[in-house]
C-alpha cells in the first residue's frame, strides 16, 4: 500500500526566503508523485509531477521538486517566497502502471498550510 | 473553458435527508473520481469511474453511492447523512494514459455539513 506523509502541518515563512515543504513517500511499486496547491475556497491545482523521468521537476510558479529514491522524498522548493503562494500544499503518490483497480488513485498526505509574512 | 464543475457549492442538511451533489466535466474524460477532504486527514478518495457504467470503491465509500450514466457526469449519492459525512468534498476527472497516469483536475469543492 502506498502513502505519503508531509512533515509540519503548518510552515511559516518571510517574503523572500525559502520554501521548503517536506514529503515522504512510501510505494511497493515506483511511483508518480505530485505537489498540489490548494488556494482558500477553491479545488486543488497541480504544481508539478514526477513520472520517471527528470528527478528534478520544475512546476508553476517557481516551485521545483528533486525526487530522491534512496530518501523516498519528494520536497518541494521555492528559492523566494512571495505572499501570493500562501496557500494549502498536498503531495500526493500514484501507482505506475495504467490498468488495474489502482489506477488514478492519489494517495494524499495531510497537507502543509503555508504562511508568508511581509 | 475546460472545467470541473460541481453543484452546489455549500450544502446544510439534517441527518437522514437523501442528497445528491453533482459533478460534471466538459474534457471528455474517462475517469472520475470523488474525494473528501478533513482536517489532518488529506483528500481520501470516495468511489471512481473509468469510463460510463464502470465505477467501483475507494478507500473511504460507506454511506456513499455513485453512477455514471453520461460520460461528462459522475454525481454523488448520500442516501441517509450522517454527521460524520460533514466535510469538503471534490470531484475530480483525467483522461486515461497508460502507463503514465494524466493529470487529475478538480472541481471547486463543495462543503457539506450534516446536522
Amino acid at each position: 500500500a502506498q502513502s505519503v506523509t508531509q512533515l509540519g502541518s503548518h510552515v511559516s515563512v518571510s517574503e523572500g526566503a525559502l520554501v521548503l515543504l517536506r514529503c515522504n513517500y512510501s510505494s511497493s511499486v515506483p511511483p508518480y508523485l505530485f505537489w498540489y496547491v490548494q488556494y482558500p475556497n477553491q479545488g486543488l491545482q497541480l504544481l508539478l509531477k514526477y513520472t520517471s523521468a527528470a528527478t528534478l521537476v520544475k512546476g508553476i510558479n517557481g516551485f521545483e521538486a528533486e525526487f530522491k529514491k534512496s530518501e523516498t522524498s519528494f520536497h518541494l522548493t521555492k528559492p523566494s517566497a512571495h505572499m501570493s503562494d500562501a496557500a494549502e500544499y498536498f503531495c500526493a503518490v500514484s501507482e505506475v502502471g495504467g490498468g488495474g483497480t489502482s489506477y488514478g488513485k492519489l494517495t494524499f498526505g495531510q497537507g502543509t498550510i503555508l504562511t508568508v509574512h511581509p | 473553458e475546460a472545467q470541473v464543475t460541481q453543484n452546489p457549492r455549500y450544502l446544510i442538511t439534517v441527518t437522514g435527508k437523501k442528497l445528491t451533489v453533482t459533478c460534471s466535466q466538459n474534457m471528455n474524460h474517462e475517469y472520475m473520481s470523488w474525494y473528501r477532504q478533513d482536517p489532518g486527514l488529506g483528500l481520501r478518495q470516495i468511489y471512481y469511474s473509468m469510463n460510463v457504467e464502470v465505477t467501483d470503491k475507494g478507500d473511504v465509500p460507506e454511506g456513499y453511492k455513485v453512477s455514471r450514466k453520461e460520460k461528462r457526469n459522475f454525481p454523488l449519492i448520500l442516501e441517509s447523512p450522517s454527521p460524520n459525512q460533514t466535510s469538503l468534498y471534490f470531484c475530480a476527472s483525467s483522461l486515461i494514459g497508460t502507463p503514465t497516469p494524466y493529470e487529475q483536475y478538480f472541481g471547486p469543492g463543495t462543503r457539506l455539513t450534516v446536522t
